[in-house]
């Protein structure tokens, strides 16, 4: 089946400084991706959907200049945390629908972010 | 304003029980009603809906989608230690984004 990755899988870093998560398709194009995030024992919470070659659209109650959303070809979207603080610690998934009127969505493995 | 709605938000059950899982939904451009199970990550695909009344069936689970009263059932037979998880009801959106409006999840119990 289709494969989406996300790199890193894990990463801390020190508040004030922004990271970067990479989400990939792997051998199919997806013109859209979805961010989530997940708290502890908590449900997914969709952030954003990303478009390629066009801006995201944020969820009400996401900061768009926080969460920055770059679908810059079929195969990768990048979500880059910037500034970020110990709140923005949590579990990351993306997921991507495949291409030719595909709806169904396949997962990256997560990337989980620590903010020290 | 589009809403998923699952009942019940949490489930206790025993080994070999049969549970069902509820989901309803308002929303102004429906596609397909899907529902997922996590357990760790990222959740996994179980069905995808699209037509009312057509049950789809896997293993021990089965779910079915009814448009007139806008709410889909996720039906699990003889219930093991291994369905222990949340269950994901989430609606796709029809136009070109296909956004998803995920519900909260019910988190399903099973003990032995």
């Amino acid at each position: 089946g289709a494969v989406v990755s996300q790199h890193p899988s894990r990463v801390i870093c020190k508040s004030g400084t922004s990271v970067k998560i990479e989400c990939r398709s792997l051998d199919f194009q997806a013109t859209t991706m979805f961010w989530y995030r997940q708290f502890p024992k908590q449900s997914l919470m969709l952030m954003a959907t990303s478009n390629e070659g066009s801006k995201a659209t944020y969820e009400q109650g996401v900061e768009k200049d926080k969460f920055l959303i770059n679908h810059a070809s079929l195969t990768l979207s990048t979500l880059t945390v910037t500034s970020a603080h110990p709140e923005d610690s949590s579990f990351y998934i993306c997921s991507a629908l495949g291409l030719a009127g595909g709806v169904e969505q396949f997962f990256g493995p997560g990337t989980r972010l620590t903010v020290l | 304003e589009d809403k998923v709605v699952q009942s019940p938000l949490s489930l206790v059950v025993h080994e070999g029980d049969t549970v069902t899982l509820n989901c309803s939904y308002e929303v102004t451009n429906f596609r397909s009603l899907l529902w997922y199970k996590q357990e760790k990550k990222a959740p996994t695909f179980l069905f995808m809906l699209t037509s009312s009344g057509i049950e789809k069936k896997s293993g021990r689970l089965s779910s079915i989608l009814d448009k007139k009263e806008l709410s889909s059932i996720l039906n699990i037979t003889a219930t093991q230690t291994g369905d222990s998880a949340i269950y994901l009801c989430a609606v796709l959106l029809g136009g070109s984004q296909g956004n998803l409006i995920f519900g909260k999840g019910t988190k399903l119990s099973v003990k032995p």
